[in-house]
């Protein structure tokens, strides 16, 4: 079975500040994980994606997120926040080969100017 | 990219409601999700080529199809006050592919 733990369901960071956003994982078998982010009143937008190659992977928008399979760990990171970046983020899990997202219940992000 | 229409629904308790979506361009799987208000989304079912691939923790009374023009169509019968939610599809190119979602259709059920 896999699941997400989303610690945080809200992180408030100043513009220009480094903006870390935690997610664990659990899973039965390797896992694929994903960040998403939702913006008011639209629907999800695929950030990143980790599938078993380089632990750290780049996604778009200046973020990142690293793959730590001994602490069972993706956090999302991003060095600047950017007033643009305001919007609720959502980690999800799925197990190698499987057809379905288990999705944490999101981190929403307020940038302060 | 993946399109869902309405964008809005309203219904009634006991009403029956179809919500449709227009997977992207290639894409043979659509995956429909329920993401009630304040959490993350839930896995409702998958389609891959016309066929049910896979389904998560909800009534047989939520079905759903997937036509030859590989869009779909969410099925809810007799609805119940905790249906309210917004409902996203998403496709991808192959059953264990990367999603991509739509905008979402938000029900509200009265």
């Amino acid at each position: 079975a896999q699941s997400v733990t989303q610690l945080g369901s809200h992180v408030s960071v100043s513009e220009g500040a480094l903006v870390l956003l935690r997610c664990n994982y659990s899973s039965s078998v390797p896992p694929y994980l994903f960040w998403y982010v939702q913006y008011p009143n639209q629907g999800l937008q695929l950030l990143l994606k980790y599938t078993s190659a380089a632990t750290l992977v780049k996604g778009i928008n200046g973020f990142e997120a690293e793959f730590k399979k001994s602490e069972t760990s993706f956090h999302l990171t991003k060095p600047s926040a950017h007033m643009s970046d305001a919007a609720e983020y959502f980690c999800a899990v799925s197990g190698t080969g499987a057809n379905n997202l288990f999705f944490g219940t999101g981190t929403r992000l307020t940038v302060i100017p | 990219g993946v399109t869902q229409s309405p964008t809005h629904l309203i219904k009634t308790r006991g009403q029956q409601v179809t919500l449709r979506c227009s997977s992207q361009s290639g894409h043979n799987t659509v995956s429909w999700y329920q993401q009630a208000l304040g959490q993350g989304p839930q896995f409702i079912f998958q389609y891959y080529r016309k066929e049910e691939n896979g389904r998560g923790n909800f009534p047989p009374r939520f079905s759903g199809l997937q036509f030859p023009n590989d869009s779909s169509e969410l099925n809810v019968n007799a609805l119940e006050l905790d249906d309210s939610a917004l409902y996203l599809c998403a496709s991808s190119l192959e059953a264990t592919d990367t999603q991509y979602f739509g905008p979402g259709t938000r029900l509200t059920v009265l």
